[in-house]
């Protein structure tokens, strides 16, 4: 079992739609979750970072169930530019801030 | 602010020869750089842990003999793909943790090897 399962995708939208992903994780003493953006042939940029509180930027919303080991991200009014792969990272429970991706879900929105 | 850099960009080479790519944090000093490499429609895969001044921390089935890091400072790690063949092409990414975020990793842009 991978230790960061995402639905790769792809997600094709109209623009100005809701999307969701989701993501578990195998570790449950991990400590940190986030969200990364990528875009093709470029570097994971960091998206925002995931609350056991569920936390909001702007269009985006991020959920965290440690109970079910589940991540999600939420993106609504979606624009053409958020069209990218959405890596779900989860850090390892050690003190060595080692980050775990998923294999990313990829988001296309179209005109 | 945080801002890491890498060189190459990208790089073509022979099977055999050597390369080395560095990984630099411009505006503050790393504690900690990683390595991964990225093979095309997968996700990123750590390969080494890389602490300033002392021996990098390699993952399950990375040899250490093969891909050699050096972190001789705060803001300087290199890695050298040593006898390349072409199934070391891939996108290698580093990226520095440091400074006030110490959680926060920031990436570097990659490095693309391919070799021939």
């Amino acid at each position: 079992r991978k230790e960061v399962e995402q639905d790769p995708g792809p997600f094709n939208v109209p623009e100005g739609a809701t999307v969701a992903f989701n993501c578990t994780y195998s570790n449950s003493a991990s400590q940190s979750f986030f969200w990364y953006r990528q875009d093709c042939r470029k570097e994971p940029k960091l998206l925002m970072s995931v609350y056991s509180s569920g936390n909001e930027d702007g269009r985006f919303t991020a959920q965290l169930n440690r109970a079910s080991q589940y991540i999600s991200l939420l993106i609504r009014d979606s624009k053409l530019s958020d069209s990218a792969t959405y890596l779900c990272v989860v850090n390892t429970e050690d003190s060595s801030y080692k980050l775990i991706f998923g294999s990313g879900t990829r988001l296309l929105v179209r005109p | 602010g945080a801002v890491v850099s890498q060189h190459p960009s990208w790089v073509i080479c022979k099977s055999g020869t050597s390369v080395k790519i560095e990984c630099r944090s411009l505006d503050f000093q790393a504690t900690t750089m990683f390595w991964y490499r990225q093979f095309p429609k997968q996700s990123l895969m750590l390969m080494a842990t890389s602490n300033e001044g002392s021996k990098a921390t390699y993952e399950q089935g990375v040899e250490k003999d093969k891909f050699l890091i050096n972190h001789a400072s705060l803001t300087l790690s290199t890695l050298t793909v040593t006898s390349a063949h072409p199934e070391d092409s891939s996108f290698y990414i580093c990226s520095a943790r440091g400074g006030l975020a110490v959680d926060t990793q920031y990436f570097g842009p990659g490095t693309r090897l391919t070799v021939l």
